[in-house]
C-alpha cells in the first residue's frame, strides 16, 4: 500500500486566492483526519471524518475553510480566500484500530 | 483544548544515552499513543499503551502508563543519531479524535 497520499507537496500562493489540497487514505480505514501544524500552535485538528460523514469541524478556524469527503478514497481541505496565517503544513491521516498513519503533508505558503 | 504535555520540550544527549521523555495529560483516556516525527515528515506511530496497561516495550522502547498520575513516559535505551526527531504523546478520549501535545524535540549527537 502506498499510504495517506496528498497533494501538493507544496503550494505557494497569493493572499486571496483559492487553495484546495487532496487527500487519498489508506484503502479500508474508515475515518480520515485533516490537521495543521505550526511551530507557534503545533498539531491542530481542524476536522475529521467517519465513514465520509463529517464528525467534528470545531477545529476548523473560520468559514474560508471546509473540507469534503466524496467517496471513502478521497477528501479534499478547501481555503478560500486564502490568508497570510494560513501558511502552515496540513496533514491528513487515516485510521484503523486507533492508530492513525499520516500522510507527508503539504507546505502551503500564502505570500 | 490540548490534553496531552510533552516535557521537556527540547531534549539533547550524546548517541548511546537514553532518552526520558513525560506526558501529562487531563482526563480519563481509553489508550495513550506516541509517535514519531522526523524533520519535514508526517507523523508515524510508535506504540500504543491502553489504559488498564502499566508497561509496554517495542525494541528499544519502553512506554510507561500511571493512570493515577494521568502521566506516561517514553524512554528510548541506546540511543542513535537516527533518533533525532520530535516525539508527540497522543490521547485516545471515548467519543473524540486523539488530541496531540505539542511534542518533545529530541536530539542526539554522535
Amino acid at each position: 500500500d502506498a499510504g495517506v497520499i496528498q497533494s501538493p507537496r507544496h503550494e505557494v500562493t497569493e493572499m486571496g486566492q483559492e487553495v484546495t489540497l487532496r487527500c487519498k487514505p489508506i484503502s479500508g480505514h474508515n475515518s480520515l483526519f485533516w490537521y495543521r501544524q505550526t511551530m507557534m500552535r503545533g498539531l491542530e485538528l481542524l476536522i475529521y471524518f467517519n465513514n465520509n460523514v463529517p464528525i467534528d469541524d470545531s477545529g476548523m478556524p473560520e468559514d474560508r475553510f471546509s473540507a469534503k469527503m466524496p467517496n471513502a478514497s478521497f477528501s479534499t481541505l478547501k481555503i478560500q480566500p486564502s490568508e497570510p496565517r494560513d501558511s502552515a503544513v496540513y496533514f491528513c491521516a487515516s485510521e484503523t484500530q486507533g492508530e492513525q498513519f499520516f500522510g507527508p503533508g503539504t507546505r502551503l505558503t500564502v505570500l | 483544548s490540548q490534553q496531552g504535555e510533552e516535557d521537556p520540550q527540547a531534549l539533547s544527549i550524546q548517541e548511546g544515552e537514553n532518552a526520558t521523555m513525560n506526558c501529562s495529560y487531563k482526563t480519563s483516556i481509553n489508550n495513550l499513543q506516541w509517535y514519531r516525527q522526523n524533520s519535514g515528515r508526517g507523523l508515524v506511530h510508535l506504540i500504543l499503551i491502553r489504559s488498564n496497561e502499566r508497561e509496554k516495550h517495542s525494541g528499544r522502547l519502553r512506554v510507561t502508563l500511571d493512570t493515577s498520575k494521568k502521566s506516561s513516559s517514553l524512554l528510548i535505551t541506546a540511543s542513535r543519531a537516527a533518533d533525532t526527531a520530535s516525539y508527540f504523546c497522543a490521547t485516545d478520549q471515548a467519543g473524540t479524535a486523539l488530541i496531540f501535545g505539542k511534542g518533545t524535540t529530541l536530539s542526539v549527537s554522535s
